[in-house]
């Protein structure tokens, strides 16, 4: 069973803190994927990976920042967070096929962020 | 670029009502679409998908047949349950991997 886990289910910063969140994934996939999920928007993505220490912008990377050291590891930095960063945010993995569009993602529980 | 229109929320049944989330899309070449489904204090996890023009995705009694002539994905179900209320997201697959999301669909269904 494909377990994507991310480290915070709810989080309070303060405005300018710096915030890491940090999604794991157990089955080797080489894609991972950050998004942000806002009511009437859907989900948008913030940045993906296709491997280590690869990283590409997304729809919405702005006040963003990633890290993956790790294959297993996505992490997601808020440099100096902002009110208008409140969100949720959802960690997402699959594996790589070259040329489809067919794999799944499996995301995490998600981390429910308050900036005040 | 890509894009992908489902009907608004939220949408209220009785048990044992039929479902249809309407999905509709914009995309260039042959892109796979999906339905994920997101339970209350959940991520999100995949319903169905499907890969090419025709063919009918299937999961837990859901249906949604992949119709190019149409642009259209849309969700069905005969008879839903109390436990089917949740949020709805069809998505479209574009180059590498990425997902093209829906703004979602709320579906409550009442006993």
């Amino acid at each position: 069973d494909v377990k994507v886990t991310q480290s915070s289910r709810y989080l309070v910063k303060r405005t300018g803190e710096k915030v890491f969140l940090e999604c794991v994934q157990d089955m080797d996939h080489e894609n991972m994927f950050w998004y942000r999920q806002d009511p009437g928007l859907g989900l948008r993505l913030i940045y993906f990976s296709y491997d280590v220490k690869m990283k590409e912008k997304g729809d919405i990377p702005e006040g963003y920042s990633v890290s993956r050291e790790k294959k297993e590891r996505f992490s997601l930095i808020l440099e100096s967070a902002s009110t208008n960063q409140t969100s949720m945010y959802l960690c997402a993995s699959s594996s790589l096929t070259t040329g489809s569009y067919q794999e799944t993602q499996y995301f995490g529980p998600g981390t429910r962020l308050l900036v005040l | 670029g890509n894009s992908v229109t489902q009907m608004e929320g939220p949408v209220t049944l009785s048990e044992e009502a039929f479902l249809t989330i309407n999905c509709t899309y914009t995309a260039t070449g042959y892109p796979s679409l999906f339905w994920y489904v997101q339970y209350p204090g959940e991520g999100l996890q995949l319903l169905l998908k499907a890969t090419k023009a025709d063919d009918k995705g299937s999961n837990k009694g859901f249906e949604a047949t992949y119709r190019k002539e149409t642009t259209s994905f849309h969700l069905e179900k005969g008879s839903v349950q109390v436990s089917d209320s949740a949020v709805y997201f069809c998505a479209l697959g574009s180059s590498g991997d990425k997902l093209t999301f829906g703004t979602g669909t709320r579906l409550a269904v009442r006993p």
